[in-house]
């Protein structure tokens, strides 16, 4: 069964540009979760998707910040414009019904903003 | 609201002797408990995790966990470490706020093994 698929896998932009991450789930995922990872942290959850709904965005920075599961399968995290502060991996998850099961992870996006 | 502490966010063992990653966490309900593995430039993968039933929980790579109720912990045991359980580990509780499942992290724990 193939693993959380995620491209690019790195990308150097400079502030104030724009970026575009992607992420297919495991076949047959409900839910989808995009994480921030900033150097030293633990994950942080942007936003969950179940199918193709947004069930939380609470901590998603809405005036630089959007994401989209058109279809409910794949998303794509976009940022625009992007500050510093945002350099960090981006990690896509899927579980299968966004209950207490196992959440599956991707290999991430390391962004880096000069 | 759930949190995670992870206490040292460096631990260092020699080869063959005893990893112990501590984890505590903050639940206003009965938690589900996860530990994750991150080696360099990977996502995160599952070690073990807790929900309901044995306290102790056997995972993948020989490690171990055992939920403590009554002291709010879920640490992270090998009986002896072998160079490749060098990475990055996390301890991370369920949160249901708002009827959907997501999870929130400790800041981790990086584990060297020297020979």
């Amino acid at each position: 069964e193939a693993g959380v698929a995620q491209s690019p896998r790195y990308k150097i932009i400079e502030k104030r540009q724009s970026v575009a991450f992607w992420c297919n789930p495991i076949s047959g995922h409900a839910t989808l979760y995009w994480y921030q990872q900033i150097l030293g942290q633990g994950p942080k959850l942007l936003i969950q998707f179940q199918n193709n709904g947004v069930v939380d965005d609470s901590q998603l920075p809405k005036d630089r910040f959007s994401a989209e599961r058109l279809k409910g399968v794949d998303s794509t995290l976009k940022i625009q414009p992007a500050k510093l502060e945002d350099s960090a991996v981006y990690l896509c998850a899927s579980t299968l019904a966004g209950g207490g099961e196992t959440q599956y992870f991707g290999p991430g996006t390391r962004l880096l903003v000069l | 609201a759930q949190s995670v502490t992870q206490l040292g966010s460096h631990v260092s063992v020699s080869e063959g002797a005893l990893v112990l990653l501590r984890c505590n966490y903050s639940s206003s309900v009965p938690p589900y408990l996860f530990w994750y593995v991150q080696y360099p430039n990977q996502g995160l993968q599952l070690l073990l995790k807790y929900t309901t039933g044995a306290t102790l929980v056997k995972g993948i790579n020989g490690f171990e966990a055992e939920f403590k109720k009554s002291e709010t912990s879920f640490h992270l045991t090998k009986p002896s470490a072998h160079m490749s359980d060098a990475a990055e580990y996390f301890c991370a509780v369920s949160d249901w706020t708002g009827g959907y499942n997501k999870l929130i992290f400790g800041a981790g724990t990086r584990l060297a093994v020297h020979p």
